[in-house]
Formats: structure tokens, sequence, C-alpha cells
């Protein structure tokens, strides 16, 4: 019930395509759903997140839509570019924990 | 800048020797965690502070032991590195209140190397 599913494994996009990464989740309290980016050799750098009182976030190129029924959530890359190329995580935390419970991450590579 | 600061970066010790890695943070972030990251894997957390509370995770070997001294600084130490201990290890932080999940930030990293 703790798990997160994210697929695919890996994803390869060809430069200005649009990237999408999807997450399931089990736990209906879980109430914080961040996306990490990591570059191979450094730690994970939050993206962008969402809370389950909206269904959609965007910043800039980067969108996550957020379907509360299906208790699924997506991470869209908008305009892929090669410097896009790392891996993501999604994850997600509960309300009176201090624990992320992070998917198994989608390796992405953007070509030119 | 605020940030979370990892050292050293790389670290390579010999089977059995123990070693210490430290985290330190400018955040003033109540919660400090410790995780460890293998290849094309997710980071695997290991134990976290909140505040002074130490909370280990279950499947947290014994041979990991973990230090706060004061709100800034943590410090994980491997007693007896084993060859499967070789990992890049993660300190992150958050600022944690009653109202839920908050973001973490994570440092860059330590890369241990076991020979």
């Amino acid at each position: 019930q703790q798990q997160v599913k994210q697929s695919p494994q890996s994803l390869i996009v060809q430069k200005g395509g649009i990237s999408i990464i999807n997450c399931a989740y089990e736990n209906t309290a879980f109430d914080y759903f961040p996306w990490y980016q990591q570059f191979p050799g450094k730690g994970p750098a939050l993206l962008i997140a969402i809370r389950p009182d909206v269904s959609e976030k965007k910043e800039g190129r980067f969108t996550i839509s957020f379907n509360k029924s299906a208790k699924q959530f997506s991470l869209h890359i908008m305009d892929s570019q090669p410097g896009d190329s790392a891996t993501y995580f999604c994850a997600a935390e509960g309300p009176h924990t201090d624990k992320l419970i992070f998917g198994t991450g989608t390796r992405l590579q953007v070509f030119p | 800048d605020a940030m979370v600061i990892q050292n050293p970066r790389y670290q390579v010790t010999q089977f059995g020797k123990p070693v210490t890695l430290s985290c330190s943070q400018t955040l003033n972030h109540n919660v400090m965690y410790w995780y460890q990251q293998k290849s094309s894997q997710a980071p695997k957390l290991l134990f976290h502070y909140y505040d002074k509370d130490f909370n280990n995770e279950a499947d947290t070997p014994d041979n990991f032991q973990s230090r706060r001294p004061n709100t800034s600084f943590c410090f994980l130490d491997i007693r007896s590195p084993g060859l499967g201990d070789a990992a890049m290890y993660l300190c992150a932080t958050s600022s944690l209140t009653s109202g839920g999940g908050e973001t973490q930030y994570f440092g860059p990293g330590t890369r241990l190397l076991v020979l």
C-alpha cells in the first residue's frame, strides 16, 4: 500500500517532442507528490510538485497532471531538450509522516 | 545560497575500515535524512532525524550509524564497510510542519568506493 509504481523504466524522445512519465499510488492518505530530476553523479533536485487539491500544475515546460480518483499522476515535459536527459523520480508523502516514497525512476534520453 | 553540503564528494575506503560521511545544511531545517542510492535505483532511506529524534528504518543494517550533534550537521558512520556498501550516499533535509508532506532538499551526494 506504500508503493509508488512508475513507468516507463526508460524513455527515448526526439528533441522538441513531449516526454510523458506516469506514476500510480495506492495509499489515499498521500497528500504531496513531488517529481525529482537527477543527473549522473548528482543528487536529486526538486523539479515540480503538486498537492491533491488541484488537477494540474505547470511550471515552464514541465506539467504535472493529477487524477485523484484514479490515484495516478504524470509528468509532461513539453518541447523536450537534450539537456532534459536525466533520471526522473516521482514520489509521494503523506500527512503525519516525514518520509518520501519514491517510484523506481525513469531514464529519459532526448536526442537532437 | 542556502544549501545542503556533503563532504567528501568521493570517498575511497578499504574493506572493513570505518568511514564517516558528513552533511551540513544552511536551511535551518528540522529534519535530516540519509539515503543510499545504488546505480539505476531510487534512493533508499537509511534513517532520519526529526530534530534530535533518531528514526531508523527497519531494514537498515546495524553497520550503519548516524549522529546529529546540532541542527546543522549530520554524520553517517559505516563501521565495517563491505563491498556491497559501495554506493552514492545522499543527505537531504526538510522543514516538516504538522501540516504534512514537505519538500526534501538533497545534497550532491558522496560516492563511496570500497576496495
